[in-house]
Order: structure tokens, then sequence, then C-alpha cells
């Protein structure tokens, strides 16, 4: 079966770094996603790492290590707009179906 | 595009009552699946579909809970009879089957009384 571990919630101050691990456990594995999720709102795609390293895309960044079933999501330079729910995501052995974690809840003090 | 759409956005009902929750794909994406998210159980995938084809249905709760995909740009999630243990956000998503970004619609937020 597929599992995946991720902190329930996270607080951080404006303007700081956050990161947000994820572990994974998967019977086939094609890759981590990060979703992000606002309240009231719907999960939109942040990024993706098919191979270990680090993925960046302007504030955010993504890290994987297939060898450690691991991941993290960096948030840098945190504004108050990134406060929201950050989903952790693998594609399953079919390919087809990407299954999320439990979600972590990112706070953001002034 | 207009992105995945979802009707209703909201809906009220009283347990008992049937329920129909539609979802239009974005154009050319083949694959489509149905989430439920409440606060205790999280994002839980129901059922997904490629090329309109349900694949696995492993996660719908029971009997009560029915979907189709009668073609590329329509599917509907039904629950009959209602339950107010039903209540919660219903998203739909869709992407290319070989993609690893989903495209999820704004969600029906459901009220069983």
């Amino acid at each position: 079966g597929q599992s995946l571990e991720q902190p329930s919630e996270v607080t951080a101050v404006e303007g700081a770094i956050v990161q947000i691990n994820c572990t994974y456990q998967t019977s086939g594995f094609y890759g981590l996603s990060w979703y992000q999720q606002h309240d009231g709102g719907a999960p939109t795609f942040l990024s993706y790492n098919g191979l270990d390293g680090l993925e960046e895309t302007g504030r955010f960044s993504s890290f994987l290590s297939r060898s450690d079933s691991y991941g993290y999501l960096l948030l840098q330079e945190l504004q108050m707009k990134d406060s929201a729910s950050y989903f952790c995501a693998v594609k399953d052995s079919s390919a087809s179906k990407i299954i999320f974690g439990s979600g972590t809840r990112l706070s953001i003090r002034p | 595009d207009a992105g995945v759409i979802q009707s209703p956005r909201h809906e009220v009902t009283e347990m008992g009552q049937e329920v129909t929750l539609r979802c239009k794909p974005i154009s050319g994406h083949n694959s489509l699946f149905w989430y439920r998210q409440t606060m205790m159980r999280g994002l839980e995938l129901l059922i997904y579909f490629n090329n309109n084809v349900p694949i696995d249905d492993s996660g719908m709760p029971e009997d009560r809970f029915s979907a189709k995909m009668p073609n590329a740009s329509f599917s509907t999630l039904k629950i009959q009879p209602s339950e107010p243990r039903d209540s919660a956000v219903y998203f739909c998503a869709s992407s290319l089957a070989e993609s690893y970004e989903q495209y999820f619609g704004p969600g029906t937020r459901l009220t069983v009384t």
C-alpha cells in the first residue's frame, strides 16, 4: 500500500523560511508533488520532483531523495498569503492515481 | 480554458434525499477524479476514470455512492440516500493520464441535515 507522513501543523514568522517534510511508502514511485490549499479553496499544484535534488520556483523550492523516501517543500520570504495547507502527493504504482498526504497547516505570524 | 467546472457550489439537503454532483473536466484531459474532503478524514479519493472508464472505485464509501462518466466532458457523483455523515466538500479534478499535475474544480460543499 501507500502512505505519506507530514506534520499536521507548522507555525512561522513573516519573512522567515519554513520547511515542510514528507516521508512516503509506496509500492511504486513516479514522483513527489506538492499542492497548496487556502481555506475555502481548492488544492492547486505547486511543484513536482521526479528525480533526486532540488527544484526551485520563485520563493518555493522542493527537494526529493528517493533513497530516503523523503522530500520537503521549502518556502522562503514568507508572506501572510502563504498561510494555507500544503499537501505532498505521490503517484501510485499504476502511475494514474495520485495519493495525497494528510496535509500540513502553515500558520504565519506577523 | 475555464478550468474544471463543478455544480452546484453549495447543496443543502435533508437526510434520505438524492444528491447529484456534476463535473466538467478540462477539455483534452483523459483522467477524472472525485475526492471528498473533511476535517476528520482529509482528502480522500473516491473514484477515478481513465478515458471515461472507471478504473478504481475502492474509495467509494458504500453502495449509496455511485459515479458515472457518460462522455469525456461530463461526470456525475450521486448519493442516494444521503446521510448527515456525507456532509463534506466534494472535489472533482482532471488531468492527462500520464501527468503528475491534477487540476481541481472549486468543489461542492454538501450539507445533509
